[in-house]
């Protein structure tokens, strides 16, 4: 199957800008979900086709994309920001009906 | 409201089965296709298996196949997971989550059953 590379760890500071990564050839072909996870619960839906944001979500959420590689941009990080984030997409490998997460990205907002 | 809700989970031993179940409810649910996606313990979220809306297209991550079955009951508003010959790495929470086909995303998740497969 295909895979997705995430970086493990990123920090930024209160009401800063940060972007979180992700890389893989199923890109090319899908378009980047990102999911995050806080402690102790499930994962929520926050980015989808691209730029779109499920009600609910704020607008300092936003994505991006070019060639193999996805970003979630979060414009002004909030302390409950601070999450696991993980990017998906459909598997380009072959697998007819399959998905593909990246290893995640361990957001400190500091 | 949309809800999902896992239950079957437990501990068993290597080679042992399980049965995982979803009830669904607060949308129609033979509308959408249904993955199970599980979580190691202090690990990522791993895509197991999907099905569509009706069962007639399945997939499978390649280290289930052939040892995990996937299906639904829209009768019932059920998505299942069968699980043989459990290996210790299979131990995980394992969620459901709704399929939306337009996006391609995960728009709903359950809260997870855990599986805990050790001797």
């Amino acid at each position: 199957s295909s895979e997705l590379t995430q970086d493990p760890a990123v920090s930024v500071a209160l009401g800063q800008t940060v972007r979180i990564t992700c890389q893989g050839h199923s890109l090319r072909s899908y378009f980047a979900t990102w999911y995050q996870q806080k402690s102790g619960q499930a994962p929520v839906l926050v980015i989808y086709g691209q730029n779109n944001r499920p009600s609910g979500i704020p607008d300092r959420f936003s994505g991006s994309s070019s060639g193999s590689t996805a970003s979630l941009t979060i414009t002004g990080a909030q302390a409950e920001d601070e999450a696991d984030y993980y990017c998906c997409c459909r598997d380009s490998s072959g697998n007819h009906l399959g998905w593909v997460f990246g290893g995640g990205t361990k957001l400190t907002v500091l | 409201e949309v809800q999902l809700v896992e239950s079957g989970g437990g501990v068993v031993r290597p080679g042992g089965s399980l049965r995982l179940s979803c009830a669904a409810s607060g949308f129609t649910f033979d509308d959408y296709g249904m993955s199970w996606v599980r979580q190691a313990p202090g690990k990522g979220l791993e895509w197991v298996s999907g099905i569509n809306w009706n069962g007639g297209t399945t997939g499978y991550v390649g280290s289930v196949k052939g040892r995990f079955t996937i299906s639904r009951d829209n009768a019932k508003n059920s998505l299942y997971l069968q699980m043989n010959s459990l290996r210790a790495e299979d131990t995980a929470l394992y969620h459901c989550a709704r399929r939306d086909s337009s996006w391609e995303n995960f728009d709903y998740w359950g809260q997870g059953t855990l599986v805990t497969v050790s001797s």
